[in-house]
């Protein structure tokens, strides 16, 4: 049963190119939850999508970046425009319920964005 | 704004010995709290978690405290060894919403 996959691990992007990460939730979860952690820091919330509908995006800045979780396939966290300040580990995690006072939240290892 | 922070960045401690990991949160209304450690380059890792309605959780070699009264919660680690070297975050959950503390980084000295 594998776990939350996220990819590309590491990724370098020059000011101005866009950015794709991917999050593939655990078998039988249908709820996603991203995350940035800038260095040094906690982790903060994003966004969280169930199949097709952003439930909640109030994490997320209003310009550049977007998520996306279809119906088929994974979740993509899509920057655009990158500047230096996106430079971070972006953490998908997922549940099989909407709370996350279960314990049955996973995370992946997570996608590092550097932007030069 | 509500918010989660832990009272030290770094502690260190030797192998054998127990260490005591400390945050402290501001949203009274917070019911769930969860312990997780990240390891370097790695996702957070579940640890222990804890609900409002109780004071003390036992696993196996960390107990997780809680004292609503002073909004404080404690991770300790019983004989600590290497593997535990790693950042730990108390994290408090809203509904489907986690929100982390700035994280304790636990060196074990050998």
């Amino acid at each position: 049963n594998a776990g939350v996959m996220q990819n590309p691990r590491h990724l370098v992007r020059r000011r101005g190119q866009e950015a794709r990460l991917r999050c593939s939730p655990m078998k039988g979860h249908s709820h996603v939850y991203w995350y940035r952690q800038l260095p040094e820091e906690g982790l903060k919330f994003m966004v969280y999508l169930q199949k097709e509908n952003i439930i909640d995006e109030s994490g997320m800045p209003k310009e550049r970046f977007s998520a996306e979780f279809p119906k088929e396939g994974p979740s993509i966290l899509r920057i655009q425009q990158v500047v230096r300040g996106d430079s971070a580990a972006y953490f998908c995690a997922s549940s099989p319920f909407r709370q996350t006072n279960t314990g049955e939240l996973f995370f992946g290892e997570g996608s590092r964005l550097t932007v030069l | 704004g509500e918010s989660v922070g832990l009272h030290l960045p770094t502690l260190s401690v030797q192998e054998g010995d127990n260490s005591i990991i400390n945050c402290a949160y501001s949203n009274s209304a917070s019911d769930y709290f969860i312990w997780y450690k990240q390891e370097s380059g790695k996702g957070p890792q579940f640890i222990i978690d804890i609900r409002s309605n109780m004071d003390k959780r036992q696993g196996q070699r960390v107990t997780v405290l809680l004292n609503k009264t002073v909004k404080h919660l404690s991770l300790q680690i019983a004989a600590t060894q290497p593997g535990d070297s790693a950042v730990y975050f108390c994290a408090e959950s809203s509904d489907y919403k986690l929100s982390f503390g700035a994280g304790t980084t636990v060196t074990v000295r050998a």
